[in-house]
């Protein structure tokens, strides 16, 4: 089952903040983060596990419920560097075990302007 | 440098063609996969392995094939069963859990 990213699209000016999300129907052993420029391929931005831990990145962080099956992820004092699509990728509990088997979102498209 | 390779960048085929889409890496990673892509969508898993000489269907396995002999290479091969093979592909290695992803083939047959 695919998770459900909102929202599809956000456009900010530089130094503003956002907040993308990703809620799966299914429980969640982890959640991985990607920035995708067009044409190119996918950067990994950051993964967390079960446990409800937040990480961070610079200025990007992000948290995970694993209660409500939902992960957010932060972007603050926006660059233009951070325009791209963002794509939360899934992976659901299977026994304890990770089988590193990813099911991503559609993706949310994130335009920062100067 | 440490990396995955993918050849070619661009590919045309004509249709009924089988092709293979070649993944290499050299970051000694154990677990490989292939994604695909279309556009303004998100990425669906086609085969992913765990470890040499073993493999799994993803989501959309149907239409295409895979084999992993060596640690370093996991290839597509893209088969005329496949009924809408255009597309954007991308081979990922993994460690840990986080996943790598190679510059990808953008296939295109008519």
């Amino acid at each position: 089952q695919q998770p459900v990213q909102s929202p599809q699209a956000v456009i900010l000016r530089e130094g503003e903040d956002a907040v993308i999300n990703c809620s799966s129907s299914k429980a969640l052993y982890s959640v991985h983060w990607y920035r995708q420029k067009h044409g190119e391929a996918p950067v990994f931005l950051m993964i967390l596990l079960k446990g409800g831990e937040q990480k961070g990145h610079e200025k990007i962080s992000a948290s995970f419920n694993e209660k409500k099956q939902q992960s957010s992820l932060y972007l603050t004092a926006s660059q233009l560097s951070y325009s791209g699509t963002y794509f939360c990728g899934t992976e659901i509990v299977a026994g304890g075990t990770s089988y590193g088997k990813l099911t991503f979102g559609q993706g949310t498209i994130l335009t920062v302007h100067p | 440098d440490g990396g995955i390779t993918q050849s070619p960048k661009y590919l045309f085929r004509k249709e009924g063609q089988n092709v293979t889409l070649s993944c290499e890496q050299n970051l000694n990673h154990d677990a490989m996969y292939w994604y695909r892509q279309d556009p303004g969508q998100g990425l669906r898993l086609i085969y992913y392995s765990q470890i040499v000489n073993d493999f799994q269907k993803g989501d959309i396995a149907e239409g295409y094939s895979v084999s992993r002999e060596k640690k370093e290479s996991f290839p597509l091969t893209v088969t005329s069963a496949q009924k809408n093979p255009t597309a954007f592909y991308l081979c990922a290695s993994s460690i840990s859990g986080e996943q790598y992803f190679g510059p990808g083939t953008r296939l295109t047959v008519t």
